[in-house]
């Protein structure tokens, strides 16, 4: 039963284009919504969240949109870079310990 | 320069071996966790610690224990009892859990059964 799904394994955008990367959830109980980056045989790093009081967080190239009512979450990022180039991961927080879930991961590749 | 680090990177582990991966953080954050990933999949929880003396059950802590003696520090024991041992097992810090905050994650150890 997955609560997180991330429903593309692997990305190819062309650098310099917009890269979107796609998190479906079930649970309405998440309520902060983070995405992480990782490059293989190292630690997941944060890269930017959102509450479930916003519908979109901006930081730079990265902007992440919340839609509630489709439990719906998404990472733009403009213009991708080969830089970019990681397995990026979804992850929702619940519970009073702020558990997070995750789903299985998009490989994004920023060809030059 | 403040971070989380574990070791070793890589742990070899004879079947039937208990085996104990370290974590260590001096980032003074309350909250520790142990999560688990496998080829293809995200990272599952194992346990977590919300402050010291303390720790709690994640979704898969079947055949792990912990403990949590120190701020700094959250060990996992790998048990014999844990039927596909095999992973990359990644351990992370948060400030605290009474507000949102990102979990911070150290480099991993890849732990292999042989």
């Amino acid at each position: 039963d997955q609560q997180v799904k991330q429903n593309s394994p692997s990305l190819s955008v062309q650098e310099g284009r917009i890269s979107i990367l796609n998190c479906d959830y079930t649970n309405s109980m998440f309520d902060y919504f983070l995405w992480y980056k990782k490059y293989p045989a190292e630690g997941p790093t944060f890269l930017i969240s959102i509450s479930s009081i916003k519908d979109k967080n901006e930081d730079g190239r990265f902007t992440v949109f919340l839609n509630k009512s489709a439990k719906h979450l998404s990472l733009h990022i403009v213009p991708s870079q080969p830089g970019d180039s990681a397995v990026y991961f979804c992850s929702l927080s619940s519970g009073s310990a702020r558990q997070l879930t995750f789903g299985s991961g998009t490989q994004l590749t920023v060809l030059p | 320069d403040g971070g989380i680090t574990q070791s070793p990177k890589y742990l070899f582990r004879k079947e039937g071996q208990n085996v104990t991966l370290s974590c260590e953080q001096n980032l003074n954050h309350d909250a520790m966790y142990w999560y688990r990933q496998d080829p293809g999949q995200g990272l599952r929880l194992i346990y977590y610690s919300q402050i010291v003396n303390d720790f709690q059950k994640g979704d898969i802590a079947e055949g792990y224990s912990v403990s949590r003696e120190k701020k700094e520090s959250f060990p996992l024991t790998v048990t014999s009892a844990q039927k596909n041992p095999t992973a990359f097992y990644l351990c992370a810090s948060s400030i605290s859990t009474n507000s949102y905050n990102e979990q911070f994650f150290g480099p991993g150890t890849r732990l292999t059964v042989l």
